[in-house]
């Protein structure tokens, strides 16, 4: 079993949609990143989080710690939003702060 | 501040040649990690270094790879002999000195090998 798991593996919805991707991870960690891959294969850190909430524009990510679980919304989806988004886990051992990653939820908006 | 540099951004070679990767952190930064995608697959740690040292190869392959990260300059990945199973994506990611901070990502090198 991976030690970061994501659901949907695949989301299509229409532009202006409410998006939730899930993310549930089985380890101890010191943060969690949400990343997003363009189709051109570009990697763009969107959120680190350790407790609570974050929110930038319209993404939202949120986690709980007691049940090792967090999501990412999207609010007012638009094409442009259509990308691989990716979680990942990272565990500080004396800096190391290496990421362990989710095998990726592809998005598709139609306009 | 420049972001976080690779290159080259294509690389072709043939069985048997060698390939070198390089990545430029942003500035200010001391921490380099490396991590690889091979096609349809996610992404995988590969091995994490500081200036003049490796703290973590254990998901870098024992054999043909090798990573350094000298005084000056980028730190290179180096495959030796590549074969077609290692053809993927390989991006290095920095972070400050201080840890606990946000990775920030490369373009990527996609290696083709034929």
């Amino acid at each position: 079993k991976n030690e970061v798991e994501q659901s949907p593996q695949n989301l299509t919805a229409q532009e202006g949609e409410f998006i939730t991707i899930n993310c549930s991870y089985s380890v101890g960690i010191s943060a969690l990143h949400w990343l997003q891959q363009h189709p051109g294969g570009g990697i763009v850190s969107l959120f680190m989080l350790s407790s609570g909430k974050k929110k930038h524009g319209r993404l939202i990510a949120t986690i709980n710690i007691q049940e090792k679980h967090s999501s990412l919304h999207i609010t007012a989806s638009h094409p442009r939003d259509s990308a691989v988004y990716i979680c990942a886990v990272s565990r500080a051992n004396f800096g190391n702060e290496k990421l362990t990653f989710g095998t990726g939820t592809r998005l598709t908006i139609i306009p | 501040n420049a972001g976080v540099m690779q290159n080259p951004r294509h690389l072709v070679r043939r069985r048997g040649q060698e390939a070198r990767l390089r990545c430029s952190p942003m500035k200010g930064h001391s921490h380099v990690y490396w991590y690889r995608q091979l096609p349809e697959e996610g992404l995988k740690f590969m091995v994490y270094l500081q200036k003049e040292n490796i703290i973590d190869e254990s998901g870098m392959p024992k054999e043909r790879f090798s990573a350094e990260f000298p005084k000056e300059g980028p730190s290179i990945l180096r495959i030796q002999q590549v074969v077609r199973g290692d053809s993927a994506a390989y991006f290095c990611a920095s972070s400050p000195q201080q840890g606990g901070e946000t990775q920030y990502f490369g373009p990527g090198t996609r290696l083709l090998v034929l």
